[in-house]
């Protein structure tokens, strides 16, 4: 069983650029969310996907933007950064969009605003 | 709204057993997750407390009253390599389908 998978592990962008981090949830699941976590705090959650469709939002602003594909992956799209958008961004997966469900981690992608 | 406090630091002595305490405000309960996550690294799932009392599974145990709001995790036998962060995480009550996490302790576990 494959676990969660997040590309890249690393990014450096400048402030106004836009940037695209992957996912690739669990084998067998069907719900991707997206949390993002500044040093030192928890992870917030930013948006969840299901069946292709945006299921729930944190609040983040509109330039935080996001796709699920039919096989379940998942992107994430800021557009416009700001320096503030440097944290590591997490991409959970479960088997349904309850969030009771046990969500399970990927890696992350550590992403730096200069 | 949901509200989830935890101590920001804690340390203890390998071998000996450490409580990490938990309290959360929500307007509905959906049950309590921790999460452990090391230094640069994904949070991995070590408990889920829906009803009160105690629940075992091997060195750690994860309590709950939901009359008091209350949570704690118990790490038994500490090992080095249990120095990580430990995240408390209520599921939302506001049909966002999120989990809201606390801040997270950083445990640090000496020789």
């Amino acid at each position: 069983e494959t676990g969660v998978t997040q590309s890249p592990t690393h990014l450096i962008k400048t402030r106004g650029q836009q940037v695209t981090l992957r996912c690739s949830s669990q084998s067998g699941h069907n719900t991707v969310s997206w949390y993002q976590q500044a040093l030192g705090q928890g992870p917030q959650f930013i948006f969840q996907y299901y069946r292709e469709e945006e299921n729930g939002r944190g609040n983040f602003p509109p330039r935080f933007s996001g796709l699920q594909f039919p096989n379940y992956s998942s992107e994430l799209n800021v557009n416009a950064l700001e320096l503030d958008d440097s944290a590591l961004y997490l991409c959970a997966s479960s088997f349904r969009q309850a969030s009771t469900d046990t969500q399970y981690f990927g890696p992350g992608t550590r992403l730096t605003v200069l | 709204g949901q509200n989830i406090d935890q101590p920001t630091e804690m340390t203890a002595t390998e071998g000996a057993i450490v409580q990490i305490n938990c309290t959360y405000q929500t307007s509905g309960f959906n049950g309590l997750f921790w999460y452990q996550q090391h230094a640069g690294e994904a949070p991995t799932f070590l408990s889920y407390n829906v009803l009160d009392g105690l629940e075992e599974k091997g060195r750690f145990s994860s309590f709950l009253s939901r009359s008091k709001g209350y949570s704690y995790l118990l790490l038994k036998e500490l090992q080095m390599k249990d120095s990580a962060s430990y995240l408390c995480a209520a599921p939302s009550d506001t049909g966002r389908r999120a989990l809201t996490f606390g801040s997270g302790t950083r445990l640090q576990v000496q020789p």
